[in-house]
């Protein structure tokens, strides 16, 4: 089956601008995570999905960073007012549920560059 | 919070075994993972061990985790150049919503 896809690949933009990234988790997974990976180091948590609802945010860096997942299942991570900071890969994962034994199902990621 | 630590780097010859250790501070996570990351290709789940057990063995891999010493470390046998990539170890920490907790890699180059 299709595994978490992610649009775009990558993404360059200007500092200051506004991006959107895109997650299509597994279907049916009801947990959507997100997560960013700068060079040379793991990833590190952004905000997790239960359903809609924002379960745990506590990994977003400043109120730039927004995510939404209206319908339960696609996912848009927003950044405004981009910095050269903000360079990195961004990683979204699915798993089936949020609890207990819980394997992660990443993307490729989208690698954006703020120049 | 959680802090998850690994050597970066180690390089082996093809055919030897492959030793990636991992030490963690936050004894509460319930599962410990190890993901493998190759160029161009998303984390990949190898393996993982559950908080109350000292080892499992799947293959040719073989994870032991020391509870006392907050340690974690994944065994590679017979390692071949298809297993060079960056491996992960990661943990859930004591969040109780599934978020993991990753180590920075270990970067395994497995030499011909």
């Amino acid at each position: 089956g299709a595994g978490v896809s992610q649009t775009p690949s990558n993404k360059v933009t200007e500092k200051g601008k506004y991006v959107e990234l895109r997650c299509d988790p597994i279907s049916g997974h009801t947990a959507l995570y997100w997560y960013r990976q700068s060079l040379g180091q793991g990833p590190e948590f952004l905000i997790y999905f239960q359903g809609t609802g924002a379960a745990d945010d506590s990994g977003l860096p400043n109120d730039r960073f927004f995510a939404v997942r209206p319908e339960g299942s696609v996912s848009t991570l927003k950044i405004q007012r981009t910095e050269r900071g903000d360079s990195a890969m961004y990683l979204c994962a699915s798993s089936l549920t949020g609890q207990g034994f819980n394997e992660q199902f990443f993307g490729p990621g989208t690698r954006l560059t703020v120049l | 919070g959680e802090d998850v630590e690994q050597s970066l780097f180690l390089s082996v010859r093809e055919g030897d075994s492959s030793v990636i250790n991992c030490t963690y501070t936050d004894s509460s996570s319930t599962y410990l993972y190890w993901y493998k990351q190759e160029p161009g290709a998303g984390l990949q789940l190898l393996t993982y061990i559950f908080s109350n057990m000292d080892m499992k063995q799947d293959q040719r891999l073989t994870v032991l985790l020391n509870k006392k010493d907050k340690h974690l470390s994944l065994r590679i046998a017979d390692t071949q150049t298809g297993d060079s990539a960056i491996y992960f170890c990661a943990g859930h920490g004591s969040s109780n919503t599934g978020k993991l907790i990753f180590g920075q890699g270990t970067t395994l180059q497995v030499k011909p």
